[in-house]
């Protein structure tokens, strides 16, 4: 089946240091969502990539979705100690299952 | 309300026994995702419903897991003769439409409630 994986696993930062995760799936996506977990909550919606080579910007942050979509990027600029938490991102499978990749956790050092 | 929820918020239960989670969706979203997430552990899919009828249910890890939405509302996930490696946080969501359809403005956003955190002694 397909399978979507999300790299690293772990990443330290300094705070105002840049960090990215990496997410890379088996099969081509109709589209792919973003979405940040703090620790002890639930995971919120950041956003949701559709075009072939599309980039998005909100604030810091920077999304990249891959020419043949089935990679794409989470980039965040200058790091603070509110970017903390785990980052994931997930794909449709056919039309009724969702994978998520393992996430990202983000601890930023002060 | 103002976003999904779902009860109960903790859950201890001995081995075993059955539980039942409730998941309330956002009014007016027809679909709705059960996923089950261990410590410090990504999502795993469990099952999606559309209206009241899930097209797939190879999600469930297992037959002793079911469940059922009913009134394009409400949805139940029963797990019977509970084990240990059952423990883990239990995450329902919601979204306008399914994820499937992309499109743009987000009317696939999933909206996550709090969870059920299930321990099994």
């Amino acid at each position: 089946g397909q399978q979507v994986m999300q790299i690293p696993q772990y990443q330290h930062v300094q705070e105002g240091e840049d960090f990215t995760t990496y997410c890379n799936s088996s099969t081509t996506l109709s589209n792919i969502q973003w979405y940040k977990q703090r620790p002890g909550g639930h995971p919120v919606f950041l956003i949701q990539l559709v075009k072939s080579g599309e980039v998005k910007k909100q604030k810091r942050l920077t999304f990249q979705f891959g020419e043949a979509k089935k990679n794409s990027s989470l980039h965040i600029t200058a790091t603070q100690t509110t970017d903390v938490g785990t980052y994931f991102c997930a794909g449709p499978e056919r039309d009724d299952k969702i994978i998520f990749g393992k996430g990202t956790r983000l601890h930023i050092l002060p | 309300g103002a976003g999904v929820s779902q009860s109960p918020s903790n859950k201890v239960t001995e081995k075993g026994k059955d539980v039942e989670l409730r998941c309330d969706p956002i009014s007016g979203h027809t679909a709705l995702y059960w996923y089950r997430q261990s410590l410090g552990q990504g999502l795993e899919f469990l099952i999606y419903f559309q209206g009241n009828s899930a097209p797939d249910k190879s999600g469930l890890p297992s037959d002793r897991f079911s469940a059922e939405r009913t009134g394009g509302s409400v949805s139940t996930l029963t797990i019977q003769r509970t084990q240990q490696e059952d423990s883990a946080v239990y995450l329902c969501a919601s979204s306008l439409v399914p994820v499937v359809r992309g499109g743009t403005g987000g009317l696939n956003e999933q909206f996550f409630g709090p969870g059920t955190r299930l321990t099994v002694l």
